[in-house]
């Protein structure tokens, strides 16, 4: 499967601490998106990375992207009761290919 | 309202009878997207349309049948609903661009229970 793997499959952390989230994938990407969903809620788009950048920030949240590793982390920083939620990568692989989803992180963050 | 609507929200039916989902979007995006989440599967690709009357096969297209008349609209279809298909589906769509150069915009969803 050329699916993008997520790791740790659930992650539970203390309101205030940072939490870091993996994706791992197997071939060569385009770009690789990463995107939350809210218990009972549509996903929404967190951030875009493309093959050719290394790390991106939006507010409290950093990606990086190490394609020599074939893998990208996820990074919310300072995180609050708010952020719990399950956080799915998603990869566009090379040529005209519609996004593939990973199986998500379930993060709980304790206030 | 502007953005991704889907219709209904919650549906109940049998096994054997025809249901469709609705979705409907108001930023004129070319591109739309039907997924099904499953526990233990996360999101998969069910079909996908780059414009009004060009639909493609995602991972599981099985049973299912989509169309694409207007741009705003992308209707999918079971055609004979099995209990393997009660799922949570969700509708997206993009701009245009190649297929995933962008990011998606998803509706609510659709919980479907097959009895």
């Amino acid at each position: 499967s050329q699916q993008g793997e997520e790791d740790p499959q659930a992650l539970s952390i203390q309101e205030g601490e940072n939490a870091t989230m993996n994706c791992s994938y197997k071939t060569s990407i385009n770009n690789l998106q990463w995107y939350r969903q809210n218990s009972g809620r549509g996903l929404v788009h967190l951030i875009l990375i493309r093959s050719n950048e290394r790390e991106k920030h939006s507010g409290r949240l950093r990606v990086t992207l190490d394609t020599s590793k074939k893998s990208s982390s996820l990074l919310i920083t300072a995180s609050r009761a708010a952020d719990t939620a399950s956080y799915f990568c998603a990869t566009v692989f090379s040529g005209n290919t519609p996004l593939v989803f990973g199986k998500g992180t379930r993060l709980s963050v304790i206030a | 309202d502007a953005g991704i609507t889907q219709s209904p929200r919650y549906k109940i039916t049998e096994t054997g009878r025809q249901v469709t989902l609705m979705c409907h979007q108001t930023w004129s995006h070319s591109y739309m997207f039907w997924y099904r989440q499953d526990l233990g599967h996360g999101l998969r690709l069910i079909y996908y349309s780059a414009a009004a009357d060009i639909t493609d096969k995602g991972e599981v297209p099985d049973g299912y049948v989509v169309s694409r008349s207007k741009t705003e609209n992308f209707p999918l279809t079971l055609e004979s609903a099995t209990r393997s298909q009660t799922s949570v589906y969700f509708c997206a769509s993009s701009e245009s661009g190649t297929t995933g150069a962008y990011e998606q915009y998803f509706g609510p969803g659709t919980r479907l229970t097959v009895t």
